[in-house]
């Protein structure tokens, strides 16, 4: 049973359109982070959160932005999408561990096409 | 910087064991994850291991890390049609405020 969830599962949409991918978690953690995946399988960091009213981008670079108001919910928005954000959009969440272990609990994916 | 690399693909066939390997290049590596994605799904965590270990074995996986060599694999005996998946390995630095840094992924196909 998923503890984060994705929505939507697949999006088709227009260039030029303006788009939310939302996730939720309901654990309760204070990480949260958004992951591009390549065709080829590669996993690229474009968003990261720890905590309420923090994001910070990640590794990639990326157009859209995140927030993060509350714990459970961390959206991500492309204001103007392109046919170069179609992907996979995949979202997670951990949280801070005495023993350090920081496994990530993943969602389902969003897979966005832009035509 | 970090790199974690993985061999794109494997091959085997039903109860064969499968050994996927993985290296990476910062030695400060905390822990290390693998993790299976089956098709059009999101990541679930297999199991992961300590810095300070050499082995760990749960069921059907057998963790094996070598810190000299920055190399980590993943062995899974009698392995199944269901075992078909990429498998990530994914290395952390530490436990504060740093997101976890994935391999390219290996697609396991497993022939009947």
């Amino acid at each position: 049973e998923a503890d984060i969830y994705q929505t939507p599962r697949y999006l088709v949409i227009g260039t030029g359109k303006k788009i939310t991918l939302e996730c939720s978690q309901t654990m309760g953690h204070d990480k949260m982070y958004w992951y591009q995946q390549d065709p080829g399988m590669e996993l690229h960091l474009i968003h990261y959160s720890y905590g309420v009213n923090s994001t910070e981008k990640g590794d990639l670079s990326s157009e859209s932005t995140v927030s993060r108001i509350r714990t459970e919910h961390f959206p991500l928005t492309l204001e103007s999408a392109r046919p170069s954000h179609t992907s996979q959009y995949l979202c997670a969440s951990s949280e801070y561990s005495v023993q350090g272990q920081d496994g990530y609990t993943f969602g389902s994916g969003t897979r966005l096409t832009v035509v | 910087g970090e790199d974690v690399e993985q061999s794109l693909f494997l091959s085997v066939r039903e109860g064969d064991s499968s050994v996927i390997n993985c290296t990476y290049t910062d030695s400060s590596s905390t822990y290390l994850y693998w993790y299976k994605q089956e098709p059009g799904a999101g990541l679930q965590l297999l199991t992961y291991i300590f810095s300070n270990m050499d082995m760990k074995q749960d069921q059907r996986l057998t963790v094996l890390l070598n810190k000299k060599d920055k190399h980590l694999s993943l062995r899974i005996a009698d392995t199944q049609t269901g075992d078909s998946a990429i498998y990530f390995c994914a290395e952390s630095m530490d436990t504060g405020r740093r997101a976890l840094t994935f391999g390219s992924g290996t697609r396991l196909q497993v022939q009947p």
